[in-house]
Parts: C-alpha cells; structure tokens; sequence
C-alpha cells in the first residue's frame, strides 16, 4: 500500500511568496496530521483533521499559515506571506482511529525560504 | 516541564551490538500510548514500536523491544544486534489518553545513534 505522500519534496521561495504544500494520505485513514520539524524547536504539531474537520489548530503559529482537508485524499498547508523563519521541514502524518492511534508520517516537505 | 526526555543527544554502538536509548516521559493520564520513530539521514520518519500503558507485556518488533517501567515512567528503545543501517535519529513520543481519536502526540527531542563498524 502506498503511505502518505507529500509533495514537493523540496521548494525553495524568497520572503513575501506564498507556498503550498500538499499531502495525500494513507487512503482510508481518518486523522490528518501537520507537523513542523526545526532545529531549534523540533518537532512541533500545527494542526490535524478528523473526517476533513479541522479539530486543533493551537499549534499553528500565525495568521500567515492556514491548512484545509478539501476532501478525505488531500490536504494543502499555506504561508502567506512567506518569511525566512518558516524554514523547516514539514510533515503530514495520517492514522486510523484505534487503540494505537499510530501516526505514519510523509517523507517530509524540505522548504527554504530566502 | 517537558513531558518527553530524552537524555542522550548522541550515542555510539559497535555493529552486532545492543543498544539502549533511553526516554522518560510525564503525565497525569492513566491511559496512554508510547511510540518510537527513526529519523534516518533521508529525513522521513519511520514508526518503529508501540506500548500501552495498559500493556502488561513489553512490546516487541523484530530487533526492537520496548523497556516498559511504568513506576518509573520510562520507556526505553533497545535495538539488539545493530547494524549500520540503524545509524539515525530516534524520536520517543507520548499520546495522552485512551486512544481511538485522542491527540496530543509529543515528541521529545531525539537521540543520533551512531553505528561503528
């Protein structure tokens, strides 16, 4: 089976553009997870999605960033404007409501911004 | 106060050895889930094991087995016979509550083993 699949892989912009990260996750999987990974701060979760609800969004870190489920196969996370500081991997994960509630995680978003 | 701790930044092991990484983790919950992933150089994380605070057995997967001290509140990875593709970063993370839907997960900040030949 596929797993989650998140493009691009990698995206490089200047400050003050707008970026778009897309995800598809695990078909069947009912949560969708955002995640940001820094040095500095490392692992941190912005957002996740049940049945394409938004449930929590705390995490994420301004009005600059939104995130929407348009449907159970795919998720967009956006900044806008852009800035030098958003630098950092992203992550979406996906699960399946059980016991576990294990998270299986995208290869990751590399995003640069100059 | 953290809720995962991870005291070693960086550990070495000899290839064909066993290694322990250890994690501590803080919660009021009764019912709770413990997850190990790898972070390999590639970047993509890799779910390795799961233990339930219920779980009266220690979880196991392959070469990876999870030390579940409860009393204690540590849940330590141990990988035996490493090998060179075990060279990553290992994350422990905490999902507080009963599972079937319920979130936080927390990470705690990773340790870079490192495997010699």
């Amino acid at each position: 089976d596929a797993g989650v699949i998140q493009s691009p892989r990698h995206e490089v912009t200047e400050m003050g553009q707008e970026v778009t990260l897309r995800c598809k996750p695990i078909s069947g999987h009912d949560y969708l997870f955002w995640y940001r990974q820094t040095m500095m701060r490392g692992l941190e979760l912005l957002i996740y999605f049940n049945n394409n609800v938004p449930i929590d969004d705390s995490g994420m870190p301004e009005d600059r960033f939104s995130a929407k489920m348009p449907n159970a196969s795919f998720s967009t996370l956006k900044i806008q404007p852009s800035e030098p500081r958003d630098s950092a991997v992203y992550f979406c994960a996906s699960s399946l409501m059980s016991s576990t509630d294990t998270q299986y995680f995208g290869p990751g978003t590399r995003l640069t911004v100059l | 106060a953290q809720k995962i701790t991870q005291t070693q930044p960086g550990m070495f092991v000899q290839e064909k050895e066993a290694v322990t990484l250890d994690c501590t983790y803080d919660t009021s919950d009764q019912s709770y889930g413990l997850f190990w992933y790898k972070q390999p150089s590639s970047g993509e994380m890799i779910f390795l094991i799961y233990q339930g605070s219920y779980d009266e057995q220690n979880a196991t997967e392959g070469r990876y087995s999870l030390n579940f001290q409860k009393a204690r509140k540590s849940a330590n990875l141990v990988i035996s016979a490493s090998h060179l593709g075990d060279s990553a970063m290992y994350f422990c993370a905490m999902r507080e509550g009963p599972g079937a839907g319920s979130y936080q997960l927390t990470f705690g900040k990773g340790t870079k083993l490192s495997v010699i030949p």
